[in-house]
């Protein structure tokens, strides 16, 4: 079945400092829907950002992600770390059939100190 | 925005007791899901639902069971609870389409001892 890896389980950074989250995924569907969750603490998750498009950035909030087909990865980026990005990320796959049921990796907590 | 909102938000039960967890959305969505969120693990899909009167099993169904009585209410239930079930759960509903975003509620916190 479908699965998703978040490398990661932790990630600490200094405020300014760049910020790359890691996700790969595995399924036998040749056109996936890659998305990234983000959860705040004391919050339920919400969605960051999509992408269904191969080789197409796309962005909101600060954060952009490109779904590369070719290594199966949608990897999260952000240019500049904030204080108020600390949060539990969720990259997540979405099922092929008309269900919507979505596949998260374990989550990567990031911590952004000053 | 989108609404879903879920009761109690926060549940003590005892071992073998049994625990219904509700969940109510005002979006008109067809599709709803229940969720368990524990460390390490991240979210994991118990059951889910296409429609009233509809319920699936998820990734993770053994020791729950669901119920859809309307298209704004999906509830979980815990006919024997055990501390294993001890997490915290969340409700979600999405729509199908270009979309597929799913909406949380706020969570409940189950603790089963």
């Amino acid at each position: 079945g479908d699965s998703v890896t978040q490398t990661e389980g932790l990630v600490t950074l200094t405020e300014g400092l760049p910020v790359m989250l890691n996700c790969t995924y595995q399924t036998i569907y040749s056109n996936p829907f890659l998305f990234w969750y983000v959860q705040h603490l004391n919050e339920s998750p919400r969605l960051l950002l999509k992408s269904f498009t191969d080789n197409k950035r796309t962005e909101h909030q600060g954060f952009h992600a490109t779904l590369h087909k070719s290594s199966s990865s949608f990897h999260l980026q952000k240019s500049s770390a904030q204080l108020s990005d600390s949060a539990l990320y969720y990259c997540a796959l979405r099922d092929n059939t008309n269900t919507g049921k979505l596949t998260f990796g374990d989550g990567t907590v990031l911590t952004v100190k000053p | 925005e989108a609404a879903v909102t879920q009761s109690p938000r926060n549940k003590v039960a005892v071992t073998g007791g049994k625990v219904t967890l509700s969940c109510n959305q005002t979006n008109n969505h067809n599709n709803m899901y229940w969720y368990r969120q524990d460390t390490g693990h991240g979210l994991r899909l118990i059951h889910y639902s296409y429609g009233a009167g509809s319920t699936e099993k998820g990734d993770i169904p053994d020791g729950y069971k669901a119920s859809r009585p309307s298209q704004e209410n999906f509830s979980l239930i815990l006919e024997l609870a055990t501390p294993s079930q001890t997490s915290v759960y969340f409700c979600a509903s999405g729509v199908t389409g270009t979309s597929y975003e799913q909406y949380f509620g706020p969570g409940t916190r189950l603790t089963v001892l």
